[in-house]
């Protein structure tokens, strides 16, 4: 059973470049979350849909960022323009249902953005 | 409101040795707890999870982890540390009771096994 699959896996970019990490959650799973990783940070939540819905996007730090789920199994997040503080690692992850369901992150896309 | 709060940053132990990793946490309703555990350039795994049922928890690869409502921890435990252990581990709370099911990470602990 295929996991949460995320791409790319790498990707460097030059500062002010647009920048789409692609997600496909696990099939049947109706809760999608973005999550982003810094050193300086840990991790945290950027935006989550349910049932292809945005839920909460209060994570979603300005106005270059934008999330979609446009199906079921697909969802994209862009950044445009990026810059360099937004080198990070961006995870996607799923779930069954939103009640304390166990949530499965893909690999990441590691982004840097020079 | 939820917090979680992983009391070291950083934990070494030797190989064969027990493990102990603390996690403390604040929830407004009854909580759902996790584990994950990340290995380098890896995405988060789940080690384990209480939702409800047993207080002592096991997971995989030996671990396994108390919940304790009365000190509201959830504390990460294996009775004999191997090199693979070696990663980051995280300490997750969300409600079960919130229509949202917005998890809340801790900053994590990396754990180091000394051969």
């Amino acid at each position: 059973d295929a996991g949460v699959i995320q791409s790319p896996r790498h990707e460097v970019t030059e500062m002010g470049q647009e920048v789409t990490l692609r997600c496909k959650p696990i099939s049947g799973h109706n809760s999608l979350f973005w999550y982003r990783q810094t050193m300086m940070r840990g991790l945290e939540l950027l935006i989550y849909f349910n049932n292809n819905v945005p839920i909460d996007d209060s994570g979603m730090p300005e106005d270059r960022f934008s999330a979609k789920m446009p199906n079921a199994s697909f969802s994209t997040l862009k950044i445009q323009p990026s810059e360099p503080r937004d080198s990070a690692v961006y995870f996607c992850a799923s779930s069954l249902g939103t009640h304390g369901n166990t949530i499965y992150f893909g690999e990441g896309s590691w982004l840097t953005v020079v | 409101a939820q917090s979680v709060t992983q009391l070291d940053s950083h934990v070494s132990v030797s190989e064969g040795t027990p493990v102990l990793l603390r996690c403390n946490y604040s929830s407004s309703y009854s909580p759902s707890l996790f584990w994950y555990v990340q290995h380098p350039n890896k995405g988060l795994q789940l080690l384990l999870k209480y939702t409800s049922a047993a207080t002592l928890v096991k997971g995989i690869n030996g671990f396994e982890a108390e919940f304790k409502k009365s000190e509201t921890s959830f504390h990460l435990t294996k009775p004999s540390a191997h090199m693979s252990d070696a990663a980051e581990y995280f300490c997750v709370v969300t409600d079960r009771g919130s229509t949202l099911g917005r998890l809340y990470f801790g900053r994590g602990t990396q754990l180091t096994v000394w051969p």
